[in-house]
């Protein structure tokens, strides 16, 4: 059974930093894409950034380009976001996702999904 | 990199088909056939109800179909049931490594 678990999230204030993980399970976790997938509080899906199986293709929403990093240890089935210069609208539950595919960071065929951690930014 | 663009919502009587529809550019939906579909019922993860276009993951029923002219992409749902209640999301690749979501549809069963 596929799992993703996510972690990390909590509260933070404007302009600092935070470090999201999600451990994945139940697959061959270097065969596919992932992407950071956010949610605010009662908006809708907004993808953040994606990677390939093996890190050649890394995107990022316009949004986010610049202050978050995405990263991934095949070793370890575990994907990374890096969160710093952090804004209230960055203010989210985060998913982690898994692509149907494995050399791009943009097609989202999401066929798996975690359940999310939620991120807060407020002083 | 703008959101796709979906009608806010959607309704239709149990048995009747509905179709939501899924707009874009030429720089995604129309430009690639990487569009797919996820339902999401409240307080749950999104589901994969569709992708490329018009494919089915197993274990969805063919109630659901994709298509896709231009820049517009298409879900509907036939025979209308109860639990199909829940919010409908498209997304599509829009180049150079880049994904976007639509805004939702909130597809209410009368």
């Amino acid at each position: 059974e596929v799992q993703l678990v996510e972690s990390g999230g909590g509260l933070v204030q404007p302009g600092r930093s935070l470090r999201l993980s999600c451990a994945a399970s139940g697959f061959t976790f270097d065969d596919y894409a992932m992407h950071w997938v956010r949610q605010a509080p009662g908006k809708g899906l907004e993808w953040v950034s994606g990677i390939s199986w093996a890190s050649g293709s890394i995107g990022y929403a316009d949004s986010v380009k610049g202050r978050f990093t995405i990263s991934r240890d095949n070793a370890k089935n575990s994907l990374y976001l890096q969160m710093n210069s952090l804004r209230a609208e960055d203010t989210a539950l985060y998913y982690c996702a898994k692509d149907m595919n494995y050399d791009s960071s943009g097609y989202l065929a999401v066929d798996h999904w975690g359940q999310g951690t939620l991120v807060t930014v407020s002083s | 990199q703008s959101a796709l663009t979906q009608p806010p919502s959607a309704s239709g009587s149990p048995g009747q088909s509905v179709t939501i529809s899924c707009t874009g550019t030429s720089s995604d939906v129309g430009g690639y056939n990487y569009v797919s579909w996820y339902q999401q019922h409240p307080g749950k993860a999104p589901k994969l109800m569709i992708y490329e276009v018009s494919k089915r993951p197993s274990g969805v029923p063919d109630r659901f179909s994709g298509s896709k002219s231009g820049n517009t992409a298409s879900l509907t749902v036939s025979g209308l049931q109860a639990e199909d209640e829940a919010d409908y999301y498209c997304s599509s690749y829009a180049g150079i490594n880049k994904g976007v979501f639509g805004g939702g549809t909130k597809l209410t069963v009368l």
